[in-house]
């Protein structure tokens, strides 16, 4: 498999629940990074792993947890969620950190209920 | 403040046609600018950048047009095709500064048959 890869595709959970998101990327990147994207808003950018370390955390609240156990693994950890979660959370890596290409993968539509 | 923002959310052309799509930005100091395309249910797709010391580049089909003057930014896609319809976001950078980029909200292209 090829680019950036995320699972699952679509999450529904109730606001007590403990989901994961993965994104996986075979491309040799050293960056990845967590973007949520809600309706007629900009992408907003949400955490940032550099060679596994985090960078930048975008004033994220707490019950969102990325982890990132190496450089091609990155996993977005939710619990306690809340209905204004609901969006595609997009993951994307670059070669590097300051690398401006980035490149996405398909999202995962998540619904909190 | 700074922003990165679009003229207009949704631009409808025939099949075809030549469309443009538009963007302003106002901080002086960007020096990178990039067009993203997102189709439905996928992540945003780089399709061509450009740097503050061009004025204009050209892909497949795809011109990127920077004035600097007035801070405006334009796609240009010839002979539109249905499978162009996607949203298009454009994105900038700025050196020294943060190395992730600026989002705007997106035009949505939509292209008749």
């Amino acid at each position: 498999e090829t680019g950036v890869t995320q699972t699952p595709r679509h999450l529904v959970m109730g606001m007590t629940n403990k989901k994961s998101l993965k994104c996986e990327q075979h491309l040799g990147h050293n960056a990845m990074y967590w973007y949520k994207q809600s309706a007629k808003k900009p992408l907003e950018l949400m955490f940032v792993y550099s060679l596994e370390e985090r960078v930048e955390n975008n004033s994220v609240p707490s019950r969102f947890s990325p982890e990132c156990p190496n450089s091609s693994h990155l996993f977005l950890h939710l619990h306690t969620l809340q209905p204004e979660d609901s969006a595609l959370y997009l993951c994307a890596s670059s070669q590097v950190l300051a690398s401006y290409e980035q490149y996405f993968g398909p999202g995962t539509r998540l619904t909190v209920t | 403040g700074e922003s990165v923002g679009l003229h207009l959310p949704t631009l409808s052309v025939q099949e075809g046609d030549n469309s443009i799509i538009n963007c302003a930005y106002s901080n002086s100091a960007s020096d990178y600018f990039i067009w993203y395309k997102q189709e439905s249910g996928k992540g945003p797709q780089f399709i061509i950048d450009i740097r503050s010391n061009m004025d204009k580049r050209q892909g497949q089909r795809v011109t990127v047009l920077l004035n600097k003057t007035v801070k405006h930014l334009s796609l240009q896609i010839a002979a539109t095709q249905p499978g162009d319809s996607a949203v298009y976001f454009c994105a900038e950078n700025r050196s020294g500064g943060s190395y992730i980029p600026t989002f705007g909200r997106g035009t949505s292209l939509i292209v008749h048959p």
